[in-house]
């Protein structure tokens, strides 16, 4: 099955930094989601992106799908930007099947 | 206006007990989803329905059987619980392929 693989596996910043994080997946895929989960463990979406680049307030994306990765970008981090970030993909032929990632935990420090 | 909604939230329970985790989605999706976060992290699909049909089944004992009643609900029945069985189960709703949202989480503690 298709593998996904998200970096760095931690990262701590400092309230007011930028950030970026990685997905890296091993197929083509028909669906490539964002999420975040809260340390209340709720799992919010973040962005739905197959290809192309979306933005919303502090948080943008971009999937290069023919060169199979996402980037998430962060700025101008809050401490309620803590928790854990997934990738999650679903291969063209997996079907209704998302794949997760590994997460990057966030910690912003004030 | 909850869109998926789970319960219970908390579910602790002895070894070889039966639980149901039920699950409901006013979102009007064709496709729910059943997912199990182990104490890692990792998310994992257990199962798949697409209008009350089964469509992904993953390796996935046969002691947790997951029942749709209707397009708008997805329940779980684990039978004979084992420790390993603790985890968070997460319930999620798309139209077909497209996103999927996920509700609040079951925390299934096994004693």
């Amino acid at each position: 099955g298709i593998q996904v693989e998200q970096s760095p596996p931690d990262l701590i910043l400092q309230e007011g930094a930028n950030s970026t994080l990685r997905c890296n997946f091993s197929d083509s895929v028909n669906n490539l989601q964002w999420f975040h989960q809260n340390p209340w463990g709720q799992l919010i979406n973040l962005f739905y992106i197959p290809s192309g680049t979306k933005q919303n307030g502090r948080l943008s994306a971009t999937t290069v799908a023919t060169e199979r990765y996402s980037l998430l970008y962060i700025s101008s981090s809050q401490t309620t930007d803590s928790g854990v970030y997934f990738c999650a993909v679903e291969g063209k032929a997996a079907g209704n099947k998302l794949t997760f990632g590994g997460g990057t935990r966030v910690l912003v420090k004030p | 206006d909850t869109a998926v909604s789970q319960t219970p939230k908390y579910l602790v329970t002895q070894m070889g007990n039966d639980k149901s985790i039920k699950c409901e989605q006013n979102l009007g999706h064709d496709t729910m989803y059943w997912y199990k976060q182990d104490s890692k992290k990792f998310l994992k699909i257990m199962f798949s329905y697409n209008n009350k049909e089964l469509i992904i089944n993953e390796t996935v004992p046969n002691r947790f059987s997951p029942k749709s009643p209707d397009k708008a609900h997805l329940n779980l029945h684990i039978n004979s619980l084992e420790l390993g069985d603790s985890a968070v189960y997460f319930c999620a709703s798309s139209q077909g392929r497209l996103e999927q949202f996920f509700g609040p989480g079951t925390r299934l503690t096994v004693l």
